[in-house]
């Protein structure tokens, strides 16, 4: 989306190690910021989201960490296995308006 | 899964025809989104639509119209579809800023 960056495009990783992908925003209002999570041919699916007003949400294996300051947010995922290969997806709600805009997509490839 | 289908799932046009997408909800959620999906771009918003016959342009709308008459019911119309809109298109709804977006099944329409 035009107003999320997201890196890396592509990220492989032993099964087992953590995996990490970056976003970063542009609006100082923006409030919400949801990750998607979408496995080949399938739709995208929310798999964590943190609000503004949180700096760190944890839900077992996956963690989203949110640095107001630096306008960025970080997907964690520790202990990886094969099924969480997918594309991964960041979103921001700008404030002031009701869309979520998207970054362009990490694949993650997990190696067994 | 939300209740969200989209039709037709799949479709084959001719350049230069109309093109009509329906997206039909059954969750009262007041918004709807029609994304398109392409390599490389992640998901883009099209148009999207925070309540009936109340619609608004997205970053990538040329080329696209929208209507809604219904809450249930976000209609996306390509008035003569090109083959650079060749794409897979998502529907999402959400029930209020800030929330999960629920997305639909996709439908891979490609232009000839």
């Amino acid at each position: 989306g035009e107003n999320v960056e997201q890196h890396p495009s592509t990220l492989s990783v032993q099964e087992g190690d953590s995996a990490v992908i970056k976003c970063t925003y542009s609006d100082s209002a923006s409030n919400y910021f949801p990750w998607y999570k979408q496995e080949l041919g399938k739709r995208p699916q929310l798999i964590i989201d943190i609000r503004s007003n949180v700096g760190e949400k944890k839900d077992q294996r996956i963690a989203v960490t949110l640095n107001k300051t630096a306008k960025h947010f970080s997907l964690h995922i520790t202990e990886t296995q094969p099924e969480d290969s997918a594309v991964y997806f960041c979103a921001d709600e700008p404030g002031g308006y009701q869309k979520v805009t998207f970054g362009t997509g990490t694949k993650l490839q997990v190696i067994p | 899964d939300a209740g969200i289908t989209q039709s037709p799932r799949h479709k084959v046009t001719e350049t230069g025809t109309p093109v009509t997408l329906r997206c039909h909800q059954t969750e009262n959620h007041r918004y709807m989104y029609w994304y398109r999906q392409d390599p490389g771009h992640g998901l883009r918003l099209i148009h999207y639509s925070y309540g009936v016959k109340d619609t608004d342009k997205g970053e990538v709308s040329d080329g696209y119209s929208v209507s809604r008459s219904k809450t249930e019911d976000f209609l996306l119309t390509l008035e003569s579809a090109t083959s650079s809109q060749t794409s897979v298109y998502f529907c999402a709804i959400t029930p209020d800023r800030g929330r999960e977006a629920f997305f639909g099944q996709g439908t891979r329409l490609t232009v000839v």
